[in-house]
């Protein structure tokens, strides 16, 4: 099956500084997702790219839709301590009618005050 | 506008037993999907109802099974559970299927089987 691969695993920074994250896929994706997930709750979306080569921001976050299809990153500016989590990238599974997501394992981010 | 309202929130249950956990969609939203968490598998899908009609199922055993009501409420049982069914399992709801719809999680129920 369709395999999305994030990195890095972790990441442990100052706030104020730049995050950038990655995930990659040996299939291609028509939709790349990212969520964040805080403890205890249910992912929540924070940017949807729908279209390769597409660049799109949510205030301090911008992610890119790679335009081989095939990978995107999110970028977090200026870190803050509220930034902590684990944050997913997913895509919709191929195939006529399937409308399940593929999740990344996660990038879990650490913001030190 | 509410959000997608899943009950209860914690669970424990002995092995062997069984569980029905509960997902309210967000109001108008007629697709539910339900996801098992695990800290080993990561995020990986279950099923995916539409107007009352499974259209999608996850590689889960037969002991996984759920339902979708007529106002869009779902449902989903684990008959005979193991231990490695302990997990978070999240439901989403959205408009339509397809993702350019909106595609809002709800917190989840913490099942612990012990």
């Amino acid at each position: 099956g369709q395999q999305l691969n994030q990195s890095p695993q972790s990441m442990f920074i100052q706030e104020g500084e730049d995050v950038s994250m990655n995930c990659t896929s040996s299939s291609i994706f028509n939709t790349w997702l990212w969520y964040k997930q805080d403890p205890g709750e249910g992912p929540v979306l924070l940017i949807a790219l729908y279209k390769a080569g597409e660049l799109t921001s949510n205030g301090r976050l911008t992610a890119q839709f790679g335009i081989t299809r095939k990978d995107s990153f999110l970028n977090i500016s200026a870190s803050i301590p509220s930034d902590v989590g684990i944050y997913f990238c997913a895509g919709p599974n191929s195939g006529a009618g399937s409308y399940q997501l593929t999740f990344g394992k996660g990038t879990k981010l650490s913001v030190i005050p | 506008k509410a959000g997608v309202t899943q009950t209860p929130r914690y669970l424990i249950k002995t092995r062997g037993q069984q569980v029905t956990l509960s997902c309210s969609p967000i109001s108008g939203h007629r697709s539910v999907s339900w996801y098992q968490q695990t800290p080993g598998q990561g995020l990986q899908f279950l099923f995916e109802y539409f107007s009352e009609t499974q259209r999608n199922k996850g590689n889960f055993p037969g002991r996984f099974s759920g339902r979708q009501f007529s106002n869009s409420r779902s449902e989903m049982n684990v008959s005979t559970l193991e231990l490695g069914d302990s997990a978070l399992y999240l439901c989403a709801s959205s408009y339509n299927t397809g993702f350019s719809y909106g595609y809002t999680f709800g917190s989840g129920t913490r099942l612990t089987v012990v």
